[in-house]
């Protein structure tokens, strides 16, 4: 299984753009990179999956680089609702029991 | 169709105890997933249904765990003799396998227990 690497937390101010990356060398060929957002006493919730280049919707952007070693989650001009753990995972498309949440990144947004 | 509902969403026990969690899926959806997730850390993966099958169960989950999903639709988790190490929040999710959306996890708000 493909371990991730992502920074432990992270801290924005309101209306800023906000860009986490995550580390994933050993990536496979079959392997999705699926991005999902936790906030405090609520199950995880999915954001964003991609393959390769560049994936947007109306929550993020998703990029990730033509040797698919990293990935960046995208999240335009956060609010203080933004404020949750999010975590990077790589494996069965849509982050299937396969692959490993890890311990994510905290993102705090100040007003 | 109202999600991913678990009950109870807390649970206070006593060592030694045993203790049953409830998760209703998403109707649609023929994939139905446990975790388990401590403080400041990700869920760690227990244990997946397809259907009313068991398919997968990690080493994290005991001789004392068991899960059922005698339909294929609800599911439960039962902890027998539970000890504080035990202490934590249980995650629900389910899937379908088709689609756009295949295996794209759908969460529960999660049932904390707590072992005294």
């Amino acid at each position: 299984l493909a371990k991730t690497t992502q920074p432990i937390s992270m801290d924005s101010y309101e209306g800023q753009e906000v860009n986490i990356t995550c580390s994933h060398n050993n990536i496979a060929t079959n392997d999705y990179i699926t991005w999902y957002q936790q906030f405090p006493s609520q199950g995880p919730r999915f954001i964003i999956q991609g393959y390769k280049t560049k994936v947007t919707n109306e929550v993020a952007s998703l990029f990730i680089p033509a040797d698919r070693k990293s990935s960046t989650l995208s999240l335009p001009r956060v609010s203080l609702s933004d404020t949750a753990v999010y975590y990077c995972l790589v494996g069965e498309r849509g982050g299937g029991f396969k692959t490993i949440f890890g311990a994510g990144t905290r993102l705090f947004v100040k007003a | 169709d109202t999600g991913v509902s678990q009950d109870p969403r807390h649970k206070i026990t006593k060592r030694g105890q045993n203790v049953t969690f409830r998760c209703d899926p998403i109707s649609e959806h023929n994939r139905l997933y446990w975790y388990r997730q401590t403080l400041g850390q990700g869920p760690e993966f227990l244990t997946y249904f397809q259907n009313e099958a068991q398919l997968e169960k990690s080493r994290l989950l005991s001789d004392r765990f068991s899960a059922e999903r005698p339909k294929g639709s609800f599911s439960t988790l039962e902890i027998q003799r539970t000890e504080q190490g035990d202490s934590a929040m249980y995650l629900c999710a389910s899937s379908s396998t088709t689609g756009a959306g295949a295996n794209v996890l759908t969460f529960g708000a999660g049932s904390r227990l707590t072992v005294l």
